[in-house]
């Protein structure tokens, strides 16, 4: 157990619909991490958080959003959902954002868009 | 972020040891080497990771060359458990994330 929580587990959602994803880091972490999984295009960094800011952009659609809030939980917020929004999605999470801290990731949400 | 590049997959025989090589010829001074592994449906587990010198830990080794153009990440004794894709990765110092390439699969055979 790595200690990073992300609800929902498993979501199945219609086409244009919009899905939240949320994720609790550990304990005493600052840093969250989003990055998305679908089986043609391996892991990407979505999005980083640091206490709460905006740290650092990847390929994040336009439709999709996040935010860290003052507790430091994050959710990851998905709009006018595609087939190709199908992915599973990984929160991940480290004490702050240097390079010798390790991250550590939940277990992922799974989005099934029909 | 400078690139690494891993075989795409290898195989092991259970009980034996597993050398998994990472070469990292652009690596900046201030890179850190890090390792993780992805097990079917599950999130990234770190492994290991190292600056300079090598590395052990309860799960595996890390050895880093003198001049960190490349690293080879070691599992003393392979376990069916440890097939999984294996991801070598620079994190360097202009952001936390990690960017994830392609990885290695390695499969163990019993």
């Amino acid at each position: 157990d790595s200690g990073v929580t992300q609800t929902p587990k498993h979501l199945i959602t219609a086409t244009g619909q919009r899905v939240t994803l949320r994720c609790s880091p550990r304990s005493g972490d600052l840093s969250v991490y989003w990055y998305q999984q679908s089986l043609d295009q391996g892991l990407q960094f979505l999005i980083q958080y640091y206490n709460g800011e905006e740290r650092a952009k990847g390929n994040i659609l336009e439709r999709f959003s996040a935010q860290q809030f003052p507790d430091l939980h994050s959710e990851l917020n998905l709009s006018s959902l595609e087939l190709g929004d199908s992915a599973l999605y990984f929160c991940a999470s480290s004490a702050a954002d240097s390079s010798g801290n390790t991250i550590y990731f939940g277990e992922g949400s799974w989005l099934t868009v029909v | 972020d400078a690139k690494t590049t891993q075989p795409n997959s290898m195989e092991s025989n259970e009980e034996e040891p597993v050398h998994l090589p990472c070469n990292h010829s652009t690596i900046s001074g201030t890179d850190y080497i890090h390792w993780y592994r992805q097990l079917p449906s599950q999130g990234p587990e770190y492994v290991i990771h190292g600056l300079t010198s090598n590395v052990n830990n309860r799960m595996a080794s890390l050895a880093i060359a003198e001049d960190r153009k490349s690293s080879t990440l070691i599992l003393h004794r392979a376990t069916l458990r440890d097939a999984a894709v294996y991801y070598c990765i620079l994190r360097g110092n202009q952001g936390g994330k990690l960017i994830f390439g392609q990885g290695t699969e390695l499969s163990v055979k019993p």
